[in-house]
């Protein structure tokens, strides 16, 4: 089982969609979660990070659920600008080690 | 002000041959990571410096892969006698503090090999 599953997808929304994504992880040490969004053919870059208390970030609200291991991002107001990659990052800090591990990521197509 | 910068952007090279992947990670930036990437994958995590030292090489694949930073702050990533299986786009990334999750990436190196 990999450390980091989300659903591949492709997502194809219109334009004002709402959508969500899920992320699940397998390692309970887990410390830190992210969402990280790329571009295609360019590099993942920092979209928020998931506190567990949820979070939101204008359109962008992010969940974590540590019981069940689950991560969640929901777009609201989809806009043409949010097709991209959408990646679930999960943390593990144990004495020297320091790993984020990155799922392998949703790709979302918001259409006109 | 300038972010992380990888060099080569691409490399072409045979099966067999040695290459070297340059990171220039931002200024003041004490953690490295090295990362790579195959189409349609998540960024798979290969290496952890912190400082000069590797803190962390368990994602190394095997033996042909090594990574340096002598200095604690350029690094390199070699691989010794390249195999077809070994292309992908090389990521570097960069953050201030250890273990946090901003990272800072480069643009990548896309290896191919022949």
């Amino acid at each position: 089982r990999k450390e980091v599953e989300q659903d591949p997808g492709p997502f194809n929304v219109p334009e004002g969609a709402t959508v969500a994504f899920n992320c699940t992880y397998s390692n309970s040490a887990s410390q830190s979660f992210f969402w990280y969004r790329q571009d295609c053919r360019k590099e993942p870059k920092l979209l928020m990070s998931v506190y567990s208390s949820g979070n939101e970030d204008g359109r962008f609200t992010a969940q974590l659920n540590r019981a069940s291991q689950y991560i969640s991002l929901l777009i609201r107001d989809s806009k043409l600008s949010d097709s991209a990659t959408y990646l679930c990052v999960v943390t593990k800090v144990s004495g020297s080690a320091r790993q984020l591990t990155f799922g392998s990521g949703t790709q979302l197509t918001v259409l006109p | 002000g300038a972010g992380v910068s990888q060099t080569p952007s691409n490399k072409v090279t045979e099966k067999g041959k040695y290459v070297e992947l340059r990171c220039d990670p931002i200024s003041g930036h004490t953690a490295l990571y090295w990362y790579r990437q195959s189409l349609g994958q998540g960024p798979e995590f290969l290496i952890y410096f912190q400082g000069t030292g590797a803190a962390d090489d368990s994602g190394l694949p095997n033996d042909r892969f090594f990574a340096v930073r002598p200095e604690g702050s350029v690094s390199t990533l070699k691989i010794q006698r390249t195999e077809r299986g070994d292309s992908a786009v090389y990521l570097c990334a960069s953050s201030l503090t250890p273990g946090a999750g901003t990272l800072h990436f480069g643009n990548g190196t896309r290896l191919t090999v022949t």
